[in-house]
């Protein structure tokens, strides 16, 4: 059964620091992950998708690497903005059945 | 951009009372998802839905909900008898493929379920 971690559980940092997010799955049969960013009360917003084939995703100053074999991904923030406090969510794709979600990262980035 | 889109956004129900959660996933997508996460936990899959049938639940999906698309673009979530337990945020997501999904998961903003 897949089961997906992040650490840290929370982070805070002040602003225009570059910071690093992790999450770990333990199944690396996986066919894509996705980071998500959800705000209090609110939805989930898609930041990045990493196919299985693919080792990196950028958007911004956003980047997400994906190492299959070990487990892992990294969600890299540049120049973190007090608008970056959020959840960041990763989420990988249990072959195309379901997503299984991690239980996120809390971040604040203070001004 | 397309959007998922949920309604209503949030709702009270009595305990025992029937709810049904709708959703207009993206019109071209075909994978279709329910999601809940109660405050405070993880997002946990409920069910996903293709070509008019359930193709997976997990263990939380029992008899007392179900799923519908009853016409070309809705998709439903029915929870009969509600319990205390089933207050959360229940998220609908789509896809067009699934396995190779190129395109990612799009999730609505979501309603949250209040039972009391």
């Amino acid at each position: 059964k897949q089961e997906v971690t992040q650490i840290p559980a929370a982070l805070s940092v002040p602003e225009g620091e570059n910071l690093v997010l992790n999450c770990s799955f333990t199944d690396s049969a996986i066919y894509n992950l996705q980071w998500f960013r959800q705000d209090p009360g609110k939805g989930l917003t898609s930041l990045l998708l990493i196919q299985s084939s693919q080792r990196e995703q950028t958007s911004g100053r956003l980047n997400a690497s994906l190492d299959k074999s070990s487990g892992r991904s990294t969600l890299y923030i540049a120049a973190s903005q007090p608008g970056d406090s959020a959840t960041y969510l990763c989420a990988v794709d249990n072959y195309g059945q379901n997503f299984v979600f991690g239980p996120g990262t809390r971040l604040s980035v203070l001004p | 951009e397309p959007e998922v889109t949920q309604t209503p956004s949030h709702q009270v129900t009595q305990m025992g009372q029937e709810v049904i959660l709708r959703c207009v996933p993206i019109s071209n997508h075909l994978y279709f998802y329910w999601y809940r996460q109660i405050l405070g936990q993880k997002v946990e899959f409920l069910v996903s839905f293709y070509n008019n049938e359930i193709s997976e639940k997990s263990e939380i999906f029992d008899d007392q909900f179900s799923v519908e698309r009853p016409d070309g673009s809705n998709f439903t979530l029915k929870i009969r008898s509600t319990k205390l337990e089933d207050s959360a945020m229940y998220f609908c997501a789509s896809t067009l493929l699934s396995g190779q999904a190129y395109y990612g998961y799009t999730f609505g903003s979501g309603t949250r379920l209040t039972v009391v």
